[in-house]
């Protein structure tokens, strides 16, 4: 079945460390994004990828890096510059052809401090 | 600014009754609406998307309708397997996808 897989399901990261979170889809779509989710708060963008080998910061770059070596695969990284990680991160894929734009979202990964 | 407000933030309802969740946007250039699904500790499920004023979608005991300002999500004869937060987002008129999430609307149907 196609789709978006995320891992790990949780994650623990200790202060200083930086942590790798894995996005892969195998929906061939030429998009995809990581979205932070915070209690009381809508989905804020972190950053997002529409072609291989090339990215953009999003609404909360600050303390992320990422990387599209492949179509299929996004990781995100949370560095030690982060300074409060401890969310629920949610990676999507869309195609870039208008209208059919609908995000589709893997299945998150909670992210928290030690 | 661009924003997107969604009420009530939570909502109780029991089995077949009825109502309505409200989306408010203020987004420029707005090119569609979307409304979203999400279970506890999953990720959002796609359900609509409404492009134009006076557009409607339905599937099973879900509808939604837009208007210039706000967008619904009428749910009629809920059951309880409708409980879940109902997220809506508004794409603005970039050269991609950027979506401008409300915070949701948290919906549970008692048997």
């Amino acid at each position: 079945d196609g789709g978006i897989t995320q891992s790990p399901k949780y994650l623990f990261r200790k202060e200083g460390q930086n942590v790798t979170l894995s996005c892969e889809q195998n929906l061939n779509h030429d998009a995809m994004y990581w979205y932070r989710q915070d209690p009381g708060q809508g989905l804020r963008l972190i950053y997002y990828s529409q072609i291989v080998n090339d990215f953009q910061k999003g609404d909360i770059a600050e303390g992320y890096s990422v990387s599209r070596e492949k179509k299929e695969s996004f990781p995100l990284t949370v560095t030690s510059a982060q300074k409060n990680p401890t969310a629920f991160y949610l990676c999507a894929s869309s195609t870039t052809d208008s209208p059919n734009e609908k995000l589709f979202f893997g299945s998150g990964t909670q992210l928290s401090v030690l | 600014e661009d924003q997107v407000t969604q009420s009530p933030e939570a909502l109780r309802l029991q089995e077949g009754e009825s109502s309505s969740l409200n989306c408010s946007y203020t987004v420029s250039g707005l090119r569609g609406l979307f409304w979203y699904r999400q279970d506890p500790g999953k990720g959002p499920e796609f359900l609509f998307t409404l492009y134009s004023a006076g557009e409607e979608k339905e599937k099973e005991r879900l509808k939604a309708t837009l208007t210039k300002k706000e967008s619904f999500l009428h749910i009629t004869a809920p059951k309880p397997e409708d409980s879940a937060t109902y997220l809506c987002a508004g794409a603005m008129n970039t050269g991609f996808q950027k979506l401008v999430f409300g915070t949701g609307t948290r919906l549970l149907v008692s048997p």
